[in-house]
């Protein structure tokens, strides 16, 4: 099963900050979190990681609460080609070095006009 | 492109065709993973490769035979499908022991008839 929640949708005015929430309480001290975002039947795309501190990047910003229990993802001026499926995930280790991603059913993001 | 190549993109086949799904990695990565997406489903983790050696498959149906030959290239093989095998098959790769994460390719588009 899949280490994250998120709500299953959101809808965000065109140019206003987008936040993405994702609850991950049972993450360990050295696992990190990743967000990636699918549009439609495409491949999913990477955005940004984090392990404890806040990260940004030119596509977004992270923020991971102190405890690590939750996060946020920031798209600062949301346009209407960031419409998708966004995926928070915490990655479990298969073999030693080895990981995989499970998939939640993530939160679609409507940008509107 | 992301560097992760996957061919052919749309696939059309029958219950009794053998057929087979390419990936290709240009990123120098060592872990290379196969995903099934079904309609208005999560990802699904099928198979993980870890320096050409299968370290995990999720109870896959031996009707999908995957092969790492060296770690740039995966194949999928598939024989006697079934149409609720249609969907969306994604390979993505990594670099082992890093925190950076998976690139995805852009997917094969598969249908059973």
């Amino acid at each position: 099963d899949a280490k994250t929640t998120q709500p299953p949708s959101m809808d965000c005015a065109e140019g206003r900050a987008a936040n993405l929430p994702c609850n991950h309480s049972t993450i360990s001290g050295n696992e990190y979190v990743y967000w990636y975002r699918q549009i439609h039947s495409q491949g999913p795309q990477y955005i940004i990681h984090g392990l404890k501190n806040n990260e940004t990047n030119e596509m977004a910003s992270l923020i991971i609460t102190e405890d690590r229990k939750s996060s946020t993802l920031i798209l600062p001026h949301a346009t209407l080609r960031d419409t998708a499926v966004y995926y928070c995930i915490v990655r479990v280790a298969v073999v030693p070095g080895t990981y995989k991603y499970i998939f939640g059913t993530g939160t679609r993001l409507k940008v509107l006009a | 492109e992301t560097g992760v190549t996957q061919t052919p993109r749309h696939l059309v086949m029958g219950m009794t065709n053998k057929k087979s799904l390419k990936c290709e990695q240009h990123l120098g990565h060592n872990a290379m993973y196969w995903y099934k997406q079904s309609a208005k489903k999560p990802l699904e983790l099928m198979f993980v490769y870890s320096l050409e050696e299968r370290v995990e498959n999720n109870s896959v149906p031996s009707r999908f035979s995957p092969e790492c030959p060296n770690s740039s290239h995966l194949f999928l093989h598939l024989h006697t499908l079934q149409p609720e095998d249609s969907a969306l098959y994604l390979c993505a790769s990594s670099q082992l022991a890093s925190r950076y994460g998976y690139t995805f390719g852009s997917g094969t588009r598969l249908t059973v008839v």
